[in-house]
């Protein structure tokens, strides 16, 4: 599966819209994206995954470019409790998840 | 989106004792289930993958013989910390997924925190 890169940190003012970028730029075509994120001391919360179309959800909307070498996870209104690490993960024919550092997104009254 | 549990949530043994940690699915079968480990402030990595009525997968560097993992039915796999030492406090976590194509999805558990004495 292709590697993924995130910036380690970030923040973001309540209410705002969190934009976290992902850089997959090996990604092959039959590789979909897949957003997790982890508050602490839970298990990782799914959020949405994607081939190539932008998608959205009652959480998120997951914006990949058309070259497919970078994704954006957007949270259009964030709140405090969106506060958590949040993986991008390339998943292709394998079952399981290969999980990166992630990026810590602290939401900030 | 599908629920998985853990059991139990947080356990504290004896160095040499041996635990026991349950992953359910409870809405879904799932053939496969895999566990993971978590130390404080890293990732997650992948220690094994359960498969229903067939041996574990192990990861490289991860003793089949420490960790026993037993996959008995479709919604219940279990892991087995034999022989605990104070370096295997750890958070471990459970995911499940149904069989299907290429695409889905998989469940957390909300993980079991092991401290070891």
């Amino acid at each position: 599966d292709a590697k993924t890169t995130q910036p380690p940190s970030m923040d973001c003012a309540e209410g705002r819209a969190a934009n976290l970028p992902c850089n997959h730029s090996t990604i092959s075509g039959n590789e979909y994206v897949y957003w997790y994120r982890q508050i602490h001391s839970q298990g990782p919360q799914y959020i949405i995954h994607g081939l190539k179309n932008n998608e959205t959800n009652e959480m998120a909307s997951l914006i990949i470019t058309e070259d497919r070498k970078s994704s954006t996870l957007i949270l259009p209104h964030a709140t405090l409790r969106d506060t958590a690490v949040y993986y991008c993960i390339v998943k292709g024919s394998a079952r399981q998840l290969t999980f990166g550092s992630g990026t810590q997104l602290t939401v900030l009254p | 989106g599908a629920v998985v549990s853990q059991h139990p949530s947080r356990v504290i043994c004896k160095s040499g004792t041996s635990v026991k940690i349950e992953c359910r699915s409870l809405d879904f079968q799932a053939t496969t289930m895999f566990w993971y480990r978590q130390f404080p402030k890293k990732s997650l990595m992948l220690m094994a993958t359960s498969n229903e009525g067939s041996k574990a997968t192990y990861e490289q560097g991860v003793e089949k013989d420490k960790f026993l993992i037993n996959h008995a039915s479709l919604t219940l796999s279990t892991l087995t910390v034999t022989s605990a030492h104070p370096e295997d406090s750890s958070f471990y976590i459970c995911s499940a997924s149904e069989p299907g194509h290429l695409g889905n999805e998989q469940f957390f558990g909300p993980g079991t925190r092991l401290t070891v004495l």
